[in-house]
Parts: C-alpha cells; structure tokens; sequence
C-alpha cells in the first residue's frame, strides 16, 4: 500500500465552482502535510502547507487536516481555467523526507 | 533570487552512456533532494543529503550515485545509463520552516536513454 494516495482522476469541475481533492496517508506519525501544483511540462510548486488539525486558507485555497481519519483535503474556490493542473500531495516523514501521492489531474472546464 | 537551478534541461543518451545532471540552489537551504517522475508513479526519491558532506539513499538509488559538492550544489551521475532510467528528474532543496521542511524544485531535466 502507498503511504499517501490520492484519486489520480481526471476530476472536471465547471468553472467557478469549487474543487475539492482528497488525500490520506498511512503512517500516524506524519505531522506535517503540503499540496504542489504542477502544470503540464513544468515542475512541482508549492501551494498550501498544514500542520494542525483543522482548516487553513489562503485566498482561493483551504487546506483540511484531520489527524484522526489520516485525510488531507484542499478545496479551490471559484474554480479558474488557470487552475487546470496536477495537484500532489505529500506528507512529512521525518529525516527531512517528504512522501508524495500519484497526484490527481483537475481540469476546470469553461 | 534563482531559487534552484539544473542542468541540463534536455538530455539523450544511448544505453551505457554516462552523465551527470547538475542542481544548485541559492537560498541557503541545508537539505537537498533528486527525484524522478515517471507517468503513474508520482515523484520517487533517488537520494538526498541533509546537510553538507552527507547523502544517504531513498526510495529507488540503484543506478545513480551523487555527490555534495558544497552547500549549494548537488549532482546526480548516471554511470551506465539504461532505458528503464528515462524519466525526468527534479531537483529540490528544503529548510527548517516550522515543525517540517518546505522543499522547492527546480524546473527539471528531461532524460531519454535510448
């Protein structure tokens, strides 16, 4: 079993709606959760960080953490054509290593 | 800031071939990182060095070795390259923020062994 899966999709959300991407992981002992984005032909970039239970936002982004159901989540709002991209998830396993899902593939459509 | 940097950016090589791809990064972080990205796979580590003058393995090392030049520059040779090592290869660095490390990437390299 990987140790962080996510639903490789592809998920289509209509533009300005919200998307919502799921994430869990496997080892209790991860403390520290991130979401990249990648565009097609392009390198990971940092998006949203989290590490206590719970909701974080940032603009159009939240990020969702809970602990107990090993489940990390991040909604967009007003979902944008811009948006379209593969969102990775990753969790922090100590000695400086993170462990990052397959990645799940949004596409906003118009 | 360049934040870090590699290359090259494109790379062919013939089975057997050998190269080495080059990462530097000018934000001072401690740790740095090579990984591959294979369609299906998402990001495996190769190696990482948490500190300068230290490397230890990841999760696929076999091929590859690296070296810690200085604090800013960490390299991946490819001795005997073979086709299963086609692949992009990423380049990340990292430091302390909060309770864990953000790592960034560079734009990636581009390998195809033919």
């Amino acid at each position: 079993q990987k140790e962080v899966e996510q639903n490789s999709g592809p998920l289509s959300v209509p533009e300005g709606a919200i998307a919502s991407l799921n994430c869990t992981y496997s080892d209790r002992g991860s403390q520290s959760f991130f979401w990249y984005r990648q565009y097609s032909g392009k390198s990971p970039e940092l998006i949203m960080s989290i590490y206590s239970n719970g909701d974080k936002e940032d603009g159009r982004f939240t990020a969702q953490l809970n602990k107990a159901s090993q489940y990390v989540s991040l909604l967009i709002r007003d979902s944008q054509p811009s948006d379209s991209a593969t969102y990775l998830c990753a969790a922090f396993q100590g000695a400086q290593k993170l462990v990052f899902g397959q990645g799940t593939r949004l596409t906003i459509n118009p | 800031n360049a934040g870090v940097t590699q290359t090259p950016k494109f790379q062919v090589l013939k089975t057997g071939q050998s190269m080495t791809l080059q990462c530097a990064q000018d934000m001072n972080h401690n740790s740095m990182y090579w990984y591959r990205q294979d369609p299906g796979m998402g990001l495996r580590l190769i190696y990482y060095s948490a500190s300068e003058g230290t490397t230890d393995k990841g999760e696929v090392p076999n091929g590859y070795n690296v070296s810690r030049l200085n604090k800013r520059e960490f390299s991946l040779r490819l001795e005997s390259a073979a086709p299963s090592q086609t692949s992009v290869y990423f380049c990340a660095s990292s430091d302390r923020q909060g309770p864990s490390y953000e790592q960034y990437f560079g734009p990636g390299t581009r390998l195809t062994v033919t």
